[in-house]
């Protein structure tokens, strides 16, 4: 069965410096990967996805993402964190590969932003 | 892209009485996922909603509590029966399918007094 794990319920960084919110995954098919974001009282955010092809996918918002074959990883990067960036940050994979079925997720990285 | 409209938003609702969320979906598509997110938690997946048929329910969950429809491939409701504070949750909605992308609704949050 697929899995999703993310290291760190919460990280908190300084504006300006690096964002880097870890996940690693376990999949028995080739995996489609996502991270969403949830801002406070909202609902979810797409930010990129690994489906197949180029292994580092950029998203919105500055982010960007490197899918590891082999580390089993797929890590959420930013080089220079804004106090807008504070949120929930979702790692998930498609239970079943692709894009037609539902998402498993991991618990969540809450980011924090320090002025 | 797909675009998801979830009713209500929000709501408050008494222990013991039940609430139909809605999930409209843009565009036809084959299956509707309805996924739970209790307070600080991650999201959890109910049940898989595919027209024509009954809906799928994962470990976990039953029909009694959670009935689902599915009456045409845009649209699909989620009743929450006999609700307790334990219940206070958002519910989302999602599809999946559009440029290798799963959507989601803006959530239905719902709180049991």
């Amino acid at each position: 069965a697929q899995s999703v794990t993310q290291l760190g319920s919460h990280v908190s960084v300084s504006e300006g410096a690096l964002v880097l919110l870890r996940c690693n995954y376990s999949s028995s098919v080739p995996p489609y990967l996502f991270w969403y974001v949830q801002y406070p009282n909202q609902g979810l955010q797409l930010l990129l996805k690994y489906t197949t092809g180029a292994t580092l996918v950029k998203g919105i918002n500055g982010f960007e993402a490197e899918f590891k074959k082999s580390e089993t990883s797929f890590h959420l990067t930013k080089p220079s964190a804004h106090m807008s960036d504070a949120a929930e940050y979702f790692c998930a994979v498609s239970e079943y590969g692709g894009s037609q079925g539902n998402l498993i997720f991991g618990k969540g990285t809450k980011l924090s932003v320090k002025p | 892209s797909a675009v998801i409209s979830q009713k209500p938003s929000r709501d408050i609702c008494q222990r013991g009485t039940s609430l139909t969320i809605q999930c409209q979906v843009d565009s036809q598509v084959t299956m509707m996922f309805w996924y739970r997110q209790q307070p600080g938690q991650s999201l959890t997946l109910i049940a898989t909603a595919n027209q024509g048929s009954e809906a799928t329910y994962e470990s976990g969950f039953v029909i009694d509590k959670f009935p689902i429809s599915r009456p045409n491939l845009t649209f699909s409701t989620l009743t929450v029966s006999n609700m307790s504070p334990e219940d206070s949750s958002i519910y989302l909605c999602s599809v999946g399918g559009f440029s290798d992308t799963i959507y989601f609704g803006e959530g239905s949050w719902l709180t049991v007094v």
